[in-house]
């Protein structure tokens, strides 16, 4: 069974820490993951990775996918307190369209 | 806002009832979702539409529940004899059939609390 586990399941810090959040997989024929962040509404899209190594960078927002070790890392620089929120984690299997969720990690910056 | 649209926003019912949910996903995409997400957990796949036909569908899903996309273009999802296990976010999401996997954008969700 496809599976995703991402950690820390929280994490509290002051704004302008860098912070790191990290998400490991298990999943039959791996085709993408990706990255969303959710406040208290709709997961929002960050970023899709597909080919290892290749970082995808949003302002202060990057992300790297490793598919040797089958993890991903998404890191925050210069952290603020809109960047509170729960970030979630997800795989998509060859042959499927659904993803496959971690539970997420509940990020609180605070000022 | 030309967004996944959700209603009702909140749903409140007692034990039993049946409830439908609609969803209207952005205009040009041709693929449609549904999850439901509880407190605490990433969202759980239901089923999935490629213009009206089903394609895909969750083995967790019981048969109370049923979606349909009459005609490619808004969903509802129905849950019949609801039961407290049901509350929850339940969340719509839709892409683009282009080449290569496409992101999924989601609604803002419609939560569900069963008495």
């Amino acid at each position: 069974e496809d599976k995703v586990v991402q950690s820390p399941l929280s994490l509290v810090v002051h704004e302008g820490d860098t912070v790191t959040l990290n998400c490991s997989y298990e999943v039959t024929n791996f085709r993408s993951l990706l990255w969303y962040k959710q406040e208290k509404k709709a997961p929002t899209f960050l970023f899709m990775l597909t080919s290892s190594g290749i970082e995808k960078k949003s302002g202060r927002l990057s992300s790297i996918l490793d598919k040797k070790e089958l993890f991903s890392i998404l890191n925050i620089t210069a952290t603020q307190t809109g960047d509170s929120a729960v970030y979630l984690c997800a795989v998509v299997q060859g042959g499927s369209e659904k993803l496959v969720f971690g539970k997420g990690t509940k990020l609180t910056v605070n000022p | 806002d030309t967004g996944v649209s959700q209603d009702p926003r909140h749903k409140i019912t007692k034990r039993g009832q049946n409830v439908t949910f609609r969803c209207d996903p952005i205009s040009e995409h041709n693929r449609l979702y549904w999850y439901r997400q509880t407190l605490g957990q990433g969202p759980e796949f239901l089923t999935y539409f490629q213009n009206e036909a089903q394609l895909e569908k969750s083995r967790l899903l019981s048969d109370r529940f049923s979606a349909e996309r009459p005609k490619g273009s808004f969903s509802t999802l129905e849950i019949q004899r609801t039961e407290q296990g049901d509350s929850a976010m339940y969340l719509c999401a839709s892409s683009s059939l282009g080449g290569g996997y496409q992101p999924q954008h989601f609604g803002d969700g419609t939560r569900l609390s069963i008495l």
